[in-house]
């Protein structure tokens, strides 16, 4: 599967504020999927958008799917500190190939 | 969302010694799995595909004979780094395919070797 590039890299809100990364990826895909990591963690699959919708909630989830940008967005809303970990977006295609991912958006919500 | 189980969590272990990370979806079948290594602050780098009944496939730069993954049944992968040495140090993750296109991770295991 192909990488999807994070933007920023790095992203320092205060708690409360509403927190938004963008991912970028070049070919065509089936659907695209966020993860949060804290540090020393896992991946945890935050949610999975599919090519033909264009927008998904989940609590203070919302992505965004632009196929003909080849882009996607996360928004967090009403931050809290809890939030702060690192976000990868990672596009897939319906083989049964591994995720690639690039480098993450870094977000630090400050108390 | 799916569930997946890696053990242990941490390892600390001598140099020269070999260490098995283990690797289970709880909820779901996996006849494909995914074993990553993460470097601090970096981001997850794939190392082996590893598909039940079958030989794992390596990524290119990763020995095969160093890290030795068996996908025994459809609920387990095990990765045992061989001979570990100081340099082996790192965190490695394992996800499952629970269908097309959507993977969950474990944990990860934090490897120790001194």
């Amino acid at each position: 599967s192909q990488q999807g590039e994070e933007d920023p890299q790095a992203l320092s809100i205060q708690e409360g504020e509403n927190a938004t990364m963008n991912c970028s990826y070049k070919t065509s895909i089936n659907n695209l999927q966020w993860y949060r990591q804290n540090s020393g963690r896992g991946l945890v699959h935050l949610i999975l958008i599919r090519s033909n919708e264009r927008e998904k909630h989940s609590g203070r989830l919302r992505v965004t799917l632009d196929t003909s940008k080849k882009s996607s967005s996360l928004l967090i809303t009403a931050s809290r500190a809890a939030d702060t970990a690192s976000y990868f977006c990672a596009p897939g295609d319906t083989g049964r190939r591994a995720l690639t991912f690039g480098s993450g958006t870094r977000l630090q919500v400050q108390p | 969302g799916a569930v997946v189980s890696q053990h242990p969590s941490r390892v600390i272990c001598k140099s020269g010694t070999s260490v098995k990370i283990e690797c289970r979806s709880l909820d779901f079948q996996a006849t494909t799995m995914f074993w990553y290594r993460q470097f601090p602050k970096k981001s997850l780098m794939l190392m082996a595909t590893s598909n039940e009944g079958s030989k794992a496939t390596y990524e290119q730069g990763v020995e095969k004979d160093k890290f030795l993954i068996n996908h025994a049944s459809l609920t387990l992968s095990t990765l045992t780094v061989t001979s570990a040495h100081p340099e082996d140090s790192s965190f490695y993750i394992c996800s499952g395919l629970s269908s097309p296109g959507e993977l969950f991770f474990g944990e990860g295991s934090r490897l120790t070797v001194l």
